[in-house]
C-alpha cells in the first residue's frame, strides 16, 4: 500500500521568495511520484512527475522536485514565487500494479505581495 | 490538446435521489477513474475501471455507487440514493494508452454535487 504525507497544510511566502512544499511517501515498491496543482474552482493539473531516471524533475511554471529515495521524499520547489502560484498543491504516489494515485492532504500556498 | 470533460459542473439534489455524473475521457485512454474531494479535504480514490469492469475500488465505493461505460466515449458514476455526506467535488480521470504509459492521470474539471 502507498501513502503520502504533506507537511504543512498552509504555506505562505512573499512574492519572489523560494517556494518549498514538502512531500514524503511510503511505498513498498519503487514509486511513481506526482505533483498536481488545483486553482480555485478548477480541476487537478499535473505539474511534474517522477517515473524513472533523473531524480531531479522539472515541471511547468518553473517548478521542480527531487526524488530522494533515502529520505522517501519528493519536495516541490520554485526559486521565486509569483502571485499566480497561489493554489493548492497535491503530492501523489502510484506504486506496483495499482494504477490509481494516492494523494496527500494538500498544501495551500499563499503568495504575499 | 485532448482533455477529460465532465458534466454537469454543478448539481444540487435532494437526499435520497439518484444522481448520475458523466465524463468523457481522453479518447485513446484505457483506464478510467473516479475520485472525490469533500470540501477542504484530500482527494480520495473511489474506483478504477478497465476493459469494461471495475479493477480497483476503495471502501468508500459501496453498494450505493456504480460505474458504467455505456458507449465508446462516456464513463458514468451513479449514486443510487444520495446522502448528505455525498456532497463533494467528483473528479473523473483517465490514463494509459495501448502503448507505454507514464502513469499520470488526466483529470477533468470536476462535478460539484450538493445534497440537501
Amino acid at each position: 500500500a502507498q501513502s503520502v504525507t504533506q507537511l504543512g497544510s498552509h504555506v505562505s511566502v512573499s512574492e519572489g521568495a523560494l517556494v518549498l512544499l514538502r512531500c514524503n511517501y511510503s511505498s513498498s515498491v519503487p514509486p511513481y511520484l506526482f505533483w498536481y496543482v488545483q486553482y480555485p474552482n478548477q480541476g487537478l493539473q499535473l505539474l511534474l512527475k517522477y517515473t524513472t531516471g533523473a531524480t531531479l524533475v522539472k515541471g511547468i511554471n518553473g517548478f521542480e522536485a527531487e526524488f530522494k529515495k533515502s529520505e522517501t521524499s519528493f519536495h516541490l520547489t520554485k526559486p521565486s514565487a509569483h502571485m499566480s502560484d497561489a493554489a493548492e498543491y497535491f503530492c501523489a504516489v502510484r506504486g506496483g500494479s495499482a494504477r490509481q494515485l494516492t494523494f496527500g492532504s494538500g498544501t495551500q500556498l499563499t503568495v504575499l505581495p | 490538446e485532448p482533455e477529460v470533460t465532465q458534466t454537469p459542473s454543478h448539481q444540487v439534489t435532494q437526499m435520497g435521489q439518484e444522481v448520475i455524473l458523466r465524463c468523457v475521457p481522453i479518447s485513446n485512454h484505457l483506464y478510467f477513474y473516479w475520485y472525490r474531494q469533500i470540501l477542504g479535504q484530500k482527494v480520495e480514490f473511489l474506483v478504477s475501471f478497465y476493459n469494461n469492469e471495475i479493477s480497483e475500488k476503495s471502501e468508500i465505493f459501496d453498494d450505493q455507487f456504480s460505474v458504467e461505460r455505456p458507449d465508446g466515449s462516456n464513463f458514468t458514476l451513479k449514486i443510487r440514493s444520495t446522502k448528505l455526506e455525498d456532497s463533494a467535488m467528483y473528479f473523473c480521470a483517465s490514463s494509459g494508452t495501448s502503448g507505454r504509459s507514464t502513469g499520470e492521470l488526466f483529470f477533468g474539471e470536476g462535478s460539484r454535487l450538493t445534497v440537501l
